[in-house]
């Protein structure tokens, strides 16, 4: 099993650019989630997903949208990237239901520059 | 109140020391507990749940007080290997409900030295 695998590791954008950040998980859960960790901050959670073709917002939604148009993949999409939306990117996948001692699985992030 | 505090560090501690780590939480509701492990350009990756009764896996222990909404992290024999940043991460969520609002708090780091 690949686990969780993220596509790119490594993007420099310009200002106003879009692009898609995939995630792909191989173990059939349920929920999916994409995190952006700063410099002195936790990771914040940006949107989720509970199910195939199911979105939520997160804590910091602003400037993004998601799509999870199949259970195994999670898109998140920067439609005009802006200098505050230079981080890491994380996407993780949880089995989902049944416990609230789950554990999230984390793919190895993306890191995303914007000038 | 930040949701989640931790000391940010860092440690530095000798190999062989025993270490330990704190964290408090303002949810008062908060269902589940976990301590993750995020090594140097890496991902998180789950190292212990914290269960009420306090739990043990080998040479880490972990420890709840819902009273005073406080995680602790024992870290005893420290190796070389131990040096990463420790996660505190606290759900909300009742049992059953999925982990979607887990909160992490910013970390403390740990270098153990030679």
């Amino acid at each position: 099993n690949a686990g969780v695998t993220q596509t790119p590791k490594f993007r420099v954008l310009k200002t106003g650019q879009s692009m898609t950040l995939l995630c792909a998980q191989d173990m059939n859960h349920e929920y999916m989630y994409w995190y952006r960790q700063d410099p002195g901050m936790g990771l914040r959670l940006i949107h989720y997903s509970v199910g195939e073709g199911t979105t939520a917002k997160g804590e910091v939604p602003d400037g993004y949208n998601v799509s999870r148009l199949k259970k195994q993949n999670f898109l998140l999409g920067l439609e005009s990237a802006a200098p505050s939306q230079t981080s890491v990117y994380f996407c993780a996948s949880e089995e989902g239901f049944s416990s609230s001692y789950n554990e999230q699985f984390f793919g190895p992030g993306t890191r995303l520059t914007v000038l | 109140r930040k949701e989640v505090e931790q000391d940010p560090g860092p440690f530095n501690v000798p190999e062989g020391a025993t270490v330990a780590f704190n964290c408090t939480y303002s949810n008062s509701a908060s269902q589940s507990f976990f301590w993750y492990r995020q090594d140097c350009r890496k991902e998180p990756k789950l190292l212990m749940s914290v269960y009420s009764s306090g739990n043990e896996d080998g040479r880490f222990t972990a420890q709840l007080n819902r009273a005073s909404q406080y995680i602790s992290l024992l870290i005893r024999d420290s190796k070389l290997s131990d040096s990463a940043t420790y996660l505190c991460v606290v759900n909300p969520a009742y049992s059953g409900a999925g982990s979607y609002q887990l909160t992490f708090g910013k970390g403390t780091k740990l270098s153990v030295i030679p």
